[in-house]
């Protein structure tokens, strides 16, 4: 299964709401991850099935959809928010990665 | 709080086999309801993953890598271990080990990540 983020990158300022899209090439129902990832670090999970907050994972950050079609939101960008982020579905295997969504200031 | 440490060579020789161990701290890898993965990430590219393997050494391996790889579970050392056969410049990456969390019997995430190793395949 293919997984496609739009956009591959994203200028915004402190504050702002910003959303990334993530489209699989066929359902994979909910079972579609969000990963965090900081320069030289490993990825972070931050949303599990499709809309779950990891615990430990701040409230700013939310996920929806199902199927093909799934969104991450941060509703109000913070200075640690600057990263790249990833999706992933885990309804099949191999499992696949989007190739990632980049968020700079 | 559970951890996990990837170790190994970080330069292989193009044609060698490319070997890593995962230590799992902090958990027992024989829990139910938890796989363990390898996932690599090329120079300023995404995330691919590899294969995982369940503690009674079950395993499934991406496709597109079955042909080179193999990974096997020490439960004694609470280790798990990636092998990658006939490397070339195209394996040089980033190598993490990974908890796959299950929320059912086929799907899950990934909630727990090793640091990372940084593996160079060259002569």
């Amino acid at each position: 299964i293919q997984m496609t983020q739009s956009p591959s990158s994203l200028s915004a300022s402190l504050g702002d709401r910003v959303t990334i899209t993530c489209r699989a090439s066929q359902s994979v129902f909910n079972y579609l991850n969000w990963y965090q990832q900081k320069p030289g670090k490993a990825p972070k999970l931050l949303i599990y099935a499709a809309s779950t907050l990891q615990s430990g994972v701040p409230s700013r950050f939310s996920g929806s959809g199902s199927g093909t079609e799934f969104t991450l939101t941060i509703s109000s960008l913070q200075p640690e928010d600057f990263a790249t982020y990833y999706c992933h579905q885990s309804y099949t295997s191999p499992r696949t990665f989007g190739q990632g969504t980049r968020v700079e200031i | 709080q559970v951890q996990l440490q990837e170790s190994g060579p970080g330069l292989v020789k193009p044609s060698q086999t490319l070997s890593l161990t995962c230590t799992v701290s902090g958990a027992s890898m024989s829990s139910d309801g938890y796989y363990w993965s390898w996932v690599r990430q090329h120079p300023g590219k995404a995330l691919e993953w590899i294969g995982y393997i369940y503690y009674t050494g079950s395993t499934y391996y991406n496709p597109s890598l079955k042909s080179q790889v193999t990974i096997s579970v020490d439960t004694s050392n609470n280790q798990f271990s990636l092998k990658l056969t006939s490397v070339s410049a195209a394996d040089t990456a980033v190598y993490y080990c990974a908890r796959d969390k299950r929320l059912n019997n086929f799907a899950g995430a990934f909630d727990v990540w090793g640091q990372g190793t940084m593996v160079t395949v060259s002569s």
